[in-house]
C-alpha cells in the first residue's frame, strides 16, 4: 500500500516564476494538508483540502494556492516566487486525525 | 497565535542510554499530540500519539507523557540507538473538539554517540 507520494522530488525556479507541486495521498485518505518546512525549522501549515475545497488556511500570502482533485490528489501552486519560497514542501495525507506525510518536495528558488 | 515549542534544540546521547525530548504547549484546547521523527531528506515519520484524556502512553522503546497542568509534553527514548539519530518535532491540534491544523513545534535534533 503506497503512502503517500510526492513530486516533483526537487525543484529550481527563477524569482518571478510559478510552480506547481502535487502530492498522491495515501490510500483510503480524503483529506490533503499541504506545509511548508523552511531549513531548521518546524512545518508551517498553508492549507487544507477535503471535497475539493480549502477548509482551511494558515498564515500564506494568496500567491499560494491549490486544489483538490476528485480522487483526493491535490496540487499546490505558487505565483510569483521569491526567494524566501525556498524551503522544503510537505503533503499530508489523513482520515479523521491521523496524518501520513510524503517525503516532501525540495524548492530552490534562486 | 498560539504554537507548541521545544525546549532544548539539541541533545546529544550516548548509545543505549536513555533519552528524554520535551515539549511545552500553550493551547489549553489541543486534545491531541503526536510525536515525529524526521530524518534527513524525509517527512516527519510518526512515532506515538496520546490523548489529553490519557497522561502516559507506551509503544515499542518509546514512551510519551502528558501533563495538562504545565501543558508539557514529553519523548522518552529507551536504549537509544545510532538509528535514533535525527529531529523530532512534537505536535498538537484538536481533532476531537473541532478540527485544527497540525501546529509543530521547532524541533529538537537528537544526536547519539556511539
Amino acid at each position: 500500500d503506497a503512502g503517500v507520494t510526492q513530486s516533483p522530488t526537487h525543484l529550481i525556479k527563477t524569482r518571478g516564476q510559478q510552480v506547481t507541486l502535487r502530492c498522491s495521498p495515501k490510500s483510503g485518505h480524503d483529506t490533503v494538508s499541504w506545509y511548508q518546512q523552511a531549513l531548521g525549522q518546524g512545518p508551517q501549515f498553508i492549507f487544507q483540502y477535503y471535497e475539493e475545497e480549502e477548509r482551511q488556511r494558515g498564515n500564506f500570502p494568496d500567491r499560494f494556492s491549490g486544489h483538490q482533485f476528485p480522487n483526493y490528489s491535490s496540487e499546490l501552486n505558487v505565483n510569483a516566487l521569491l526567494l524566501g519560497d525556498s524551503a522544503l514542501y510537505l503533503c499530508a495525507s489523513s482520515l479523521n486525525y491521523g496524518y501520513t506525510f510524503g517525503s516532501g518536495t525540495r524548492l530552490t528558488v534562486v | 497565535g498560539e504554537s507548541v515549542g521545544l525546549h532544548l534544540p539539541t541533545l546529544s546521547v550516548q548509545e543505549g542510554d536513555n533519552s528524554i525530548i520535551n515539549c511545552a504547549y500553550s493551547n489549553s484546547a489541543s486534545d491531541y499530540f503526536i510525536w515525529y521523527k524526521q530524518e534527513s531528506g524525509k517527512g516527519p515519520q510518526f512515532i506515538i500519539d496520546i490523548r489529553s484524556n490519557m497522561d502516559k502512553r507506551q509503544g515499542q522503546r518509546v514512551t510519551v507523557l502528558l501533563n495538562k497542568t504545565v501543558k508539557h509534553l514529553s519523548l522518552q527514548i529507551a536504549a537509544t540507538q545510532p538509528g535514533d539519530s535525527a529531529v523530532y518535532f512534537c505536535a498538537e491540534n484538536t481533532p476531537y473538539s473541532g478540527n485544527t491544523p497540525l501546529v509543530f513545534g521547532k524541533g529538537t535534533r537528537l544526536s547519539v554517540i556511539a
